[in-house]
């Protein structure tokens, strides 16, 4: 039971590439959530999925797109990546229904140039 | 809009003292709290979930108490411990199920041999 995995673990880009960030959750969980994390401004809330075949934004959504591919994951896109995207990316997962109880995988450091 | 403060951000003690970290949040109609560790360079790891209907939440050498009515809760850490050092995070869920939470910027603790 590996819980929620995240790929990949660092990654560097240039600005105006594209990447997509991966998640997976192996807890049979309906909800799904990616955050990031930067020094001083704490875990901000960039998309998330209530259940499978929904998504909501969150308070920092610009630039990013999600896809939640199935119950079991849920991937972050960045189209034409930015240095203010620099950051800690981290995915989250939890039963969604009764007992919000949240999940994190262990996260994604990536660097914009 | 929910806010959730941790006070102080840092604080450093000695080993064997008993402490207690504060998070205090703006709106009281809360689904529940959720209080999670974090050590440098990796993922967020969850300690402690108290419902809206708890008063408090029990492990190991952890307590949390909520108090919902004064938007407060505490996580009282006995006879700390060097490995006890890392950074606290409180987060609470705004409403049931499936909300994504709001956090606090957390509590960075040194435990000091």
């Amino acid at each position: 039971n590996a819980g929620v995995t995240q790929t990949p673990k660092f990654q560097v880009l240039k600005t105006g590439q594209s990447m997509t960030l991966q998640c997976a959750q192996d807890m049979n969980h309906n909800s799904m959530y990616w955050y990031r994390q930067d020094p001083g401004m704490g875990l901000r809330l960039i998309y998330y999925s209530a259940s499978e075949g929904t998504t909501d934004k969150g308070e920092v959504p610009n630039g990013y797109n999600v896809s939640r591919l199935n119950k079991r994951e849920f991937s972050l896109r960045l189209e034409s990546a930015a240095p203010s995207q620099t950051s800690v990316y981290f995915c989250a997962s939890s039963e969604g229904r009764l007992v919000n109880e949240q999940f994190f995988g262990p996260g994604t450091r990536l660097t914009v140039l | 809009k929910q806010e959730v403060t941790q006070i102080p951000a840092a604080l450093s003690v000695p080993e064997g003292e008993n402490l207690v970290l504060n998070c205090s949040f703006t709106d009281s109609a809360i689904y529940n709290l959720q209080w999670f560790r974090q050590d440098p360079g990796k993922g967020l790891t969850s300690l402690l979930l108290i419902q809206s209907s708890q008063r408090e939440q029990t492990s190991g050498r952890l307590n949390a108490s909520l108090d919902k009515s004064s938007g407060r809760s505490t996580l009282y850490i006995a006879a700390s411990q060097p490995g006890d050092s890392a950074t606290y995070l409180c987060a609470v869920a705004p409403h049931s199920g499936n909300t994504p939470l709001v956090f606090g910027k957390g509590t960075r603790l040194s435990v000091i041999a």
